[in-house]
This record gives structure tokens, C-alpha cells and sequence, in this order.
């Protein structure tokens, strides 16, 4: 079963225009992190959070991290048009060493 | 580096023959993965090692099986294909489990099963 949920499915904006991606989990987790991953290719890793922490930026990218909630969520900024691609929330469980994947949010900037 | 390389980048089998996908790294590290993509389903790991002679499995092992016999190599051996084994297949890799290490993934094989 998916640790992962992420909202929306799929997700239409304007170049410039901020992106906003949702991703809610089950159990209690050691570390959660972002993929992203462009048509026909494999995934690219973007940014880890881990447990303890609740805010990180990486350049265009801001995740945040709410515990008691179960959820986390991935704002790019400034979107650009090679921004396209589907966006993957991912998973370690507290104690274990899988990564378990949430099902996506497909992004798709327009010009 | 060549990083995490997958072969072949497709594949067409018929239902019940065998085959082994390919799955090598350079970065020397101690974890690898293989995860299965289906539309709409993200993706399901599938086995997993933690280092040479150390494999488990993932949430749909069946009807896969793996080997870990050096830290580069990992192959995914399908016994009997089927159908329903249809799927983009990706191996990954990362210096420690999925704690706070990220995974480097290949470029994945698109295997159909007819």
C-alpha cells in the first residue's frame, strides 16, 4: 500500500506562477523526500527533510513539514516551463531503511 | 562517473519466458533498489540489498528474485513472466538505506509481457 498520497493528481499553471504540491503520509517517518521525474526518464532526487526539522529551501524549491498533521508539502517558485515534469513524495518509516512512494503530481507549466 | 545504468531499455517478452534485467553502479555504494512503475500506481518497491550477499524483499516481490554477489551489480531476474509483470522497471542506489541518504536512480526499462 502507498505511504504517499499526493494532491493534486495534476496540476496546470502559467510560466512565473508558483507551484504548490501536497503529499500526506500514514505512519511516523524518519525522513521524507521529493523526486521529480521528467517523461520517459528515471527519478532525480530534489530535497530531503528529515523528522526533527520543519522548513527547508533548496534554490526554487521550499518544502515543509508538518508531523502532527501527516503531510508535507513542495512549493516551486517562479515556475518555468522545464518545471514540467511529475513530482514524487517519498517515504522512510521511523527504524527502517525503505523508501516507500507516494503515487505523484503531474505538473505541467505553460508557456 | 556513469552513475546507476539499466539494461535494456526495452524489452518484449512472451508470457512464460525468462529474463534478467541488468542493473550496475559505480558510486560504490551499499544500497540498491529495484521499484516497479504502473500508471497511476507511483512506484512499488520491489527487492532490495543493503550490501554484497544481503537481499529482502520489497511490497511485491513476487515472481522476481535477485542476487547481490559484488556492490556494483544487482540483477532482477524475471522466473516466468506474465502479463501482469508489464511495467517500467527502475534500479536505484544510495550510499546508505533510504535514511537520509537520496537515491540515485537509472533510466529504466520499459519491459512488455504479451
Amino acid at each position: 500500500s502507498q505511504q504517499g498520497e499526493e494532491d493534486p493528481q495534476a496540476l496546470s499553471i502559467q510560466e512565473g506562477e508558483n507551484a504548490t504540491m501536497n503529499c500526506s503520509y500514514k505512519t511516523s517517518i524518519n525522513n521524507l523526500q521529493w523526486y521529480r521525474q521528467n517523461s520517459g526518464r528515471g527519478l532525480v532526487h530534489l530535497i530531503l527533510i528529515r523528522s526533527n526539522e520543519r522548513e527547508k529551501h533548496s534554490g526554487r524549491l521550499r518544502v515543509t513539514l508538518d508531523t502532527s498533521k501527516k503531510s508535507s508539502s513542495l512549493l516551486i517558485t517562479a515556475s518555468r516551463a522545464a518545471d514540467t515534469a511529475s513530482y514524487f513524495c517519498a517515504t522512510v518509516t521511523e527504524g527502517g531503511n525503505k523508501l516507500t512512494f507516494g503515487t505523484g503530481t503531474q505538473l505541467k507549466v505553460e508557456l | 562517473n556513469a552513475g546507476v545504468t539499466q539494461t535494456p531499455k526495452f524489452q518484449v517478452l512472451k508470457t512464460g519466458q525468462s529474463m534478467t534485467l541488468q542493473c550496475a553502479q559505480d558510486m560504490n555504494h551499499e544500497y540498491m533498489s529495484w521499484y516497479r512503475q504502473d500508471p497511476g500506481m507511483g512506484l512499488r518497491l520491489i527487492h532490495y540489498s543493503v550490501g554484497a550477499g544481503i537481499t529482502d524483499q520489497g511490497e511485491v516481490p513476487n515472481g522476481y528474485n535477485v542476487s547481490r554477489s559484488t556492490t556494483e551489480d544487482f540483477p532482477l531476474r524475471l522466473l516466468s513472466a506474465a502479463p501482469s509483470q508489464t511495467s517500467v522497471y527502475f534500479c536505484a542506489s544510495s550510499y546508505r538505506g533510504g535514511q537520509g541518504y537520496e537515491q540515485y536512480f537509472g533510466p529504466g526499462t520499459r519491459l512488455t509481457v504479451t
